[in-house]
């Protein structure tokens, strides 16, 4: 099993500002998947995080709305970038096992932007 | 990519009821397939999860049916408490991630 500590777990922002999201492991894992949720909808992916190279996002997901760091095997970060009312969402941090195994989520970033 | 359909996107049971929540897939590439709940203010925790060479998994009041011909799986809970009362979401993998159906917000009523 993974633990995973998402911070801040929520925040009200101003529009045109950018809060980076962070998210640490208490194991190592290889992958880590950012996922976006929207207020009553489900989860979406927004990119997947490998340590050591760029993270791949989903369509209609950038890297310059959405920039993503891996530095090591237990921690990621998720910066919103120029937000505006519609980015308010819950963003959620994953881990799984690898080789479809159980997926662990952050407790998720609840984002209100004014 | 793989698309997941969740029915009904709300359901409200009597205490003691049984409840039924089914989703179809589209990747038939797909193998594995969790159910998760999620509670206000929670992030999604898994509850049971089914792989493509079984067809039905029990874990007490809780099980899984799956269906690869056909491409859909269920989740059923018997004897349902109110603190069964969640957002429940169904998956099914990519290769590499999940996808997610939409939701069923479940309630349970004494």
């Amino acid at each position: 099993s993974a633990v995973i500590s998402q911070k801040p777990s929520r925040d009200i922002c101003q529009r045109g500002t950018s809060l980076t999201i962070q998210c640490q492991v208490d194991s190592q894992v290889t992958m880590m998947f950012w996922y976006r949720q929207q207020p009553g909808q489900s989860l979406t992916l927004i990119a997947t995080a490998n340590q050591g190279s760029e993270a791949t996002y989903e369509s209609g997901f950038v890297i310059d709305k959405f920039p993503i760091s891996r530095p090591n095997l237990t921690f990621s970060t998720l910066t919103v970038s120029n937000m505006s009312p519609e980015d308010s969402s819950i963003y959620l941090c994953s881990v799984d096992g690898g080789g479809n195994t159980e997926a662990f989520f952050g407790q998720g970033t609840r984002l209100t932007v004014v | 990519g793989e698309n997941v359909e969740q029915h009904p996107s709300t359901l409200s049971v009597q205490e003691g009821d049984s409840a039924v929540i089914k989703c179809t897939y589209s990747d038939s590439a797909s193998n594995y397939f969790p159910w998760y709940k999620q509670e206000l203010g929670k992030g999604p925790q898994l509850i049971i999860d089914i792989r493509s060479n079984v067809g039905e998994k029990k874990d007490q009041r809780i099980a899984v049916t799956l269906n690869k011909t056909a491409k859909h799986f269920s989740l059923h809970i018997t004897e349902t408490q109110p603190e069964d009362s969640a957002v429940y979401f169904c998956a099914a993998d990519s290769g590499y991630a999940l996808n997610f159906g939409k939701g069923t917000s479940l309630l349970v009523t004494p």
